[in-house]
């Protein structure tokens, strides 16, 4: 079981909004810098939002992040057939001197 | 453009050690004020991070393979390794490597940019 919490699956059909949430405590996302991953199937993981909100060169601004105190949110706006795949979260505690990332979320794009 | 490559034997038999190498080509390892990770996926399930090392060699592990995980960097020839001791079925899985840069706080291990395609690891006899 994961520190950092997601919900297992979402879906939203194409040109939708869809959120996807990852919780965790005080000695990890509310004071560090939380970052999301997407993984297509069979493929490695790939940035798309880092330091809680930024999105690296070519992430469209579809990808948007956001964080209130121990949570931490991924959005997509007009959702697309490519953007089926799992999102994971990801961030460092400082209690237990480590990296954790979320149990993951597959996104369906109905 | 930065590019990670995993290598080494896809299949291990179980106690023995699992050795993987991540080769960084179109940049230095050297210098680069990063963390090389090494980050793990069982078939079917989710991330786990294994540890990671700087380019001035500083390491952290994951407590929880800290006893059996040894991570090191090889500057001349831009690459670093993973060394897993005494596997089990239970580390059977695609290994990744990646770089955590440094962040606009100046922390570290916050994000991963750049990745490996990853390498399927087998613990069996």
């Amino acid at each position: 079981q994961s520190v950092l919490t997601q919900p297992p699956s979402v879906s939203a059909a194409p040109g939708q909004t869809v959120t996807i949430s990852c919780s965790g405590s005080s000695s990890n996302i509310a004071h560090n810098y939380v970052s999301w991953y997407q993984q297509l199937p069979g493929t490695a993981p790939k940035l798309v939002i880092y330091e809680d909100n930024l999105r690296p060169s070519g992430i469209p601004d579809r990808f948007s992040g956001s964080k209130s105190g121990t949570s931490a949110t991924l959005g997509i706006t007009g959702l697309q057939t490519g953007d089926e795949a799992d999102y994971y979260c990801a961030t460092w505690d400082t209690s237990l001197t480590t990296v954790l990332f979320g149990g993951g979320t597959k996104l369906t794009v109905l | 453009q930065l590019q990670l490559q995993e290598s080494g034997p896809g299949l291990v038999k179980p106690s023995e050690t699992l050795s993987l190498t991540c080769a960084v080509s179109g940049g230095s390892i050297r210098g680069s004020d990063s963390y090389w990770a090494w980050i793990r996926q069982p078939p079917g399930k989710g991330l786990e991070w294994i540890g990671s090392i700087h380019d001035r060699g500083s390491t952290y592990y994951n407590a929880s393979l800290k006893s059996r995980v040894t991570v090191s960097v090889d500057t001349s020839k831009n690459q670093f390794s993973l060394r897993l001791t005494s596997v089990t079925a239970a580390d059977t899985a695609v290994y990744y490597c990646a770089r955590a840069p440094r962040d606009s706080s100046g922390y570290y291990l916050r994000s991963f940019d750049y990745w490996g395609q990853g390498t399927l690891v087998t613990a069996s006899s």
